[in-house]
């Protein structure tokens, strides 16, 4: 067990809604990193927070959009959803706010079916 | 820019024998490498890393070498065994950058 929980463990939709996926970090840990992980794919950084502040961006649609709160829970909500969305969708943390030079330790994932 | 690719997409390999996994980035910058094994339906589990400044580093029953010299990271698994059935993803980052992960290799053990 990494320590990070991700809530829901699946979730089944249909095109055109919306979702929020949501995380809580390891104890201890500020930063949050969002990614998605398609079939056989690698995983794709999303975005990252650090202690409620967005820290780095990486490949997320503008249809997405994430948070973090005061408790340094992280949500992220996926609109408009499509076809192609459907997919894995990971949660990290770490101590530290750079994202590099330390473990990112994973949640077991969200799986997301659009349908 | 950026990119970590994995020569091989799978892997075979006799239960106790020896497993290596190989990696090529791309970016000579990057300064952090790192080795994740993702078993079916679960997140990914952090397995070795290692630091630009290094050649080598152990774990329990793996190694990770790093040549930087022409950009390639390898992961060897000693004594394979079917609990190490998984896809393995390389990793790299460059200060203040996230890491970008490779497509990944999936080993599967022969018993």
């Amino acid at each position: 067990d990494s320590g990070v929980t991700q809530t829901p463990k699946h979730l089944i939709t249909a095109t055109g809604q919306r979702v929020t996926l949501r995380c809580s970090p390891r104890s201890g840990d500020l930063s949050v990193y969002w990614y998605q992980q398609s079939l056989d794919q690698g995983l794709q950084f999303l975005i990252q927070y650090y202690n409620g502040e967005e820290r780095a961006k990486g490949n997320i649609l503008e249809r997405f959009s994430a948070q973090q709160f005061p408790d340094l829970h992280s949500e992220l909500n996926l609109s408009s959803l499509e076809l192609g969305d459907s997919a894995l969708y990971f949660c990290a943390s770490s101590v530290n706010p750079t994202g590099t030079g330390e473990t990112q330790y994973f949640g077991a994932g969200t799986r997301l079916s659009v349908l | 820019g950026e990119s970590v690719g994995l020569h091989l997409p799978t892997l075979s390999v006799q239960e106790g024998d020896n497993s290596i996994i190989n990696c090529a980035y791309s970016n000579s910058a990057s300064d952090y490498f790192i080795w994740y094994k993702q078993e079916s339906g679960k997140g990914p589990q952090f397995i070795i890393d290692i630091r630009s400044n290094m050649d080598k580093r152990q774990g329990q029953r793996v190694t990770v070498l790093l040549n930087k010299t022409v950009k390639h990271l390898s992961l060897q698994i000693a004594a394979t065994q079917p609990g190490d059935s998984a896809v393995y993803f390389c990793a790299e980052s460059l200060l203040n950058t996230p890491l970008v992960f490779g497509k990944g290799t999936r080993l599967s053990v022969i018993a």
